[in-house]
């Protein structure tokens, strides 16, 4: 079973009409949550971590919230090249190492 | 350019053949990571090195085998090629501080098709 489980798998947008993602997790003793964004041919790039229930991040367009059981991924009035996937992944216990969601695939059109 | 580079970008091979993935971070770092992508974009840990402990995810297969002949580099030995290792493969690295905060960062990656 999933740790981290990731919705919609993929998601089509029209610029500039925003929405979230969502990133549930069933670990216990989060250290971390992290966000990764992953363009065609690339590795993933790190976007935020978010540490415990209540915080929040911003980058540019992007928002990520925290609860005790998910994360959300907003994205405000998108374009065309916040088109990626992008990647949920928690850290627990001991260990600081990420564990991964499936990813949601995110296309914008213009 | 500070980065994480991994060579080859692509690498075609048939079964049974033995195959290196090579990495190296210019970012000073202490960690170094191997991920597997399989074909439905899942990431999944293969290992994580830094100069005093290997650890190895129990998943793997012991044909895989990390290689790190100083703290800049981490290459990934592959034995005996399987159709089921076909997959991207990506080096990462980061520092004490990166590890806590998740700010890995990560090559482009390696896409091995095995034939």
């Amino acid at each position: 079973e999933d740790q981290v489980t990731q919705s919609p798998e993929a998601l089509r947008l029209q610029e500039g009409e925003s929405s979230s993602l969502n990133c549930s997790y069933t670990v216990s003793g989060l250290r971390g949550l992290f966000w990764y964004r992953q363009d065609p041919g690339k590795g993933p790039e790190f976007l935020f971590t978010l540490y415990s229930a209540g915080e929040e991040k911003e980058k540019e367009r992007l928002k990520a919230t925290l609860t005790k059981k998910e994360s959300f991924l907003h994205i405000t009035a998108p374009k065309p090249e916040d088109s990626a996937t992008y990647l949920c992944a928690v850290a627990t216990g001991g260990s600081y190492i990420p564990t991964f969601g499936r990813g949601t695939s995110l296309i914008v059109h213009p | 350019d500070t980065a994480v580079s991994q060579t080859p970008k692509y690498l075609v091979t048939q079964m049974g053949n033995d195959k290196s993935i090579k990495c190296e971070q210019n970012l000073g770092h202490d960690t170094m990571y191997w991920y597997k992508q399989d074909s439905k974009k899942f990431l999944k840990i293969m290992f994580s090195y830094n100069n005093k402990e290997l650890i190895i995810n129990e998943t793997v297969p012991n044909r895989f085998s990390p290689k790190s002949p100083d703290k800049a580099h981490l290459n990934l030995h592959i034995n005996s090629l399987e159709l089921g290792d076909s997959a991207v493969y990506f080096c990462a690295s980061s520092d004490l501080e990166g590890r806590a905060s998740g700010g890995y960062t990560f090559g482009s990656g390696t896409r091995l098709t095995v034939v």
